[in-house]
Order: C-alpha cells, then sequence, then structure tokens
C-alpha cells in the first residue's frame, strides 16, 4: 500500500525566507505527483504537477522536484510571504488500476511578517 | 471557468440524521471523486465516477453511505444515519476522463459536517 509522508509536520519561517517542504512516498510506481495548498477552511488548490518522467516543474516563486527512484519530491518556495500560509499536502497518482490520489498529512506552514 | 462547486459548505446536525452533499464538477470533466479529510489528515477517497458509473467504491462504507451520479454530471453523497465519526470534510473533485498519466485532480471548497 502506497503511504506518503511529509516532513516536517509544520513549520514557522520569517519573511523572506527561503524554505523547502519535504515529500516521501513508498512505491516509487506512480505516474505523477501533484503539490497543494489548502487554506482553513477550504478546499484544495493545485500549484504543480509532476509527471513521472519529469525531474521539476515551476510556477513564479514556486519550485517542485521529483525523485522518482528515491521515492522523493520537494517543493522549493523562494523569498516567502505572509500569504504563503497555508497547508502544503502532496499526493501521488498511480495510474490505471488505483486512480485515487494518495496524500500526505501536509506541512502546516507559517510565514512571519 | 467555474470550479467545482459544492453545497453546502457547513453542516450540522444530530447524530443519527441523514445528510446529503452536492456536487458539481467542471464543465467537460466526467470523472468525478468524492473524498474524505479528517481534521490533521489528507484526504481519503471514497468513490469515483466516470460518467454515471461508480468504477471504484471500495472504500465506501456502504452501510450507512450512498452516492449517485444519475446522469454523469452532478453527484449527491449521503450519509444515514450519520454518526460522530462522520464529522470531516467532504471533498469534491474532477478531471478529465481516461487520462492516466495526466491525471490532475481540481478540488470544490468542500462542506464541513459536524455531527453531534
Amino acid at each position: 500500500k502506497q503511504e506518503v509522508t511529509q516532513i516536517p509536520a509544520a513549520l514557522s519561517v520569517p519573511e523572506g525566507e527561503n524554505l523547502v517542504l519535504n515529500c516521501s512516498f513508498t512505491d516509487s510506481a506512480i505516474y505523477n505527483l501533484q503539490w497543494f495548498r489548502q487554506d482553513p477552511g477550504k478546499g484544495l488548490t493545485s500549484l504543480l504537477l509532476i509527471q513521472s518522467s519529469q525531474r521539476e516543474q515551476t510556477s513564479g516563486r514556486l519550485n517542485a522536484s521529483l525523485d522518482k527512484s528515491s521515492g522523493r519530491s520537494t517543493l522549493y518556495i523562494a523569498a516567502s510571504q505572509p500569504g504563503d500560509s497555508a497547508t502544503y499536502l502532496c499526493a501521488v497518482f498511480l495510474g490505471a488500476g488505483s486512480y485515487q490520489l494518495t496524500f500526505g498529512k501536509g506541512t502546516k506552514l507559517s510565514v512571519i511578517p | 471557468e467555474a470550479g467545482v462547486v459544492q453545497s453546502p459548505r457547513y453542516k450540522i446536525i444530530e447524530k443519527k440524521q441523514p445528510v446529503a452533499f452536492w456536487c458539481n464538477p467542471i464543465s467537460g470533466h466526467n470523472t468525478l471523486y468524492w473524498y474524505r479529510q479528517n481534521l490533521g489528515q489528507g484526504p481519503e477517497l471514497l468513490i469515483r465516477y466516470e460518467n454515471e458509473e461508480a468504477v471504484d467504491d471500495s472504500q465506501l462504507p456502504k452501510d450507512r453511505f450512498s452516492a449517485e451520479r444519475l446522469k454523469g454530471v452532478d453527484s449527491t453523497l449521503k450519509i444515514q444515519p450519520a454518526e460522530l465519526g462522520d464529522s470531516a470534510v467532504y471533498l469534491c473533485a474532477s478531471s478529465l476522463e481516461g487520462s492516466v498519466t495526466y491525471n490532475e485532480q481540481f478540488f470544490g471548497p468542500g462542506t464541513r459536517l459536524t455531527v453531534l
């Protein structure tokens, strides 16, 4: 059974700092990996999707990398802002036979002004 | 373009009462998912539809949960009777058909259920 782990569970940083969120998964046979953002009381907003054949994806100040063989992904946030405060979840998709996303528990990020 | 729409956003009920949640996916998305998210956890899949067919309901507690997607568009998830442990956020998501390698799922805002 696929398990997804996110470390740390919570992170507090001063505004302007660069930071890295970590995600690991036990089954490397994934089709893609998706990073989401969840604000309190809200649904999930997709940030980046990395196909299994890709090494990284970038969107603005966000960069996500994928090392499929080692079962790891990182989300790098540059020049953090208070508006980045949210919970960040990663999820893996195994594809045919298991169309569900398997999520980690998330990392709660607080960016202090 | 409108995103995934869910209603109600919040629901408070007493245990043993029935409750229903509604979801309208993104136009053109014929794959629809219902997830449940417990506090401090990631979402877990309850059921997946392709058009009007439930193709994966293996994690749906069938003794009290039911779902339908009669015309292959919007969907309803029902709990009857509700139990205290059903308190959670119920999320609906949708994606384009048949794309195994590009299954980007788009989520609605969720319905937060509190069972007293």
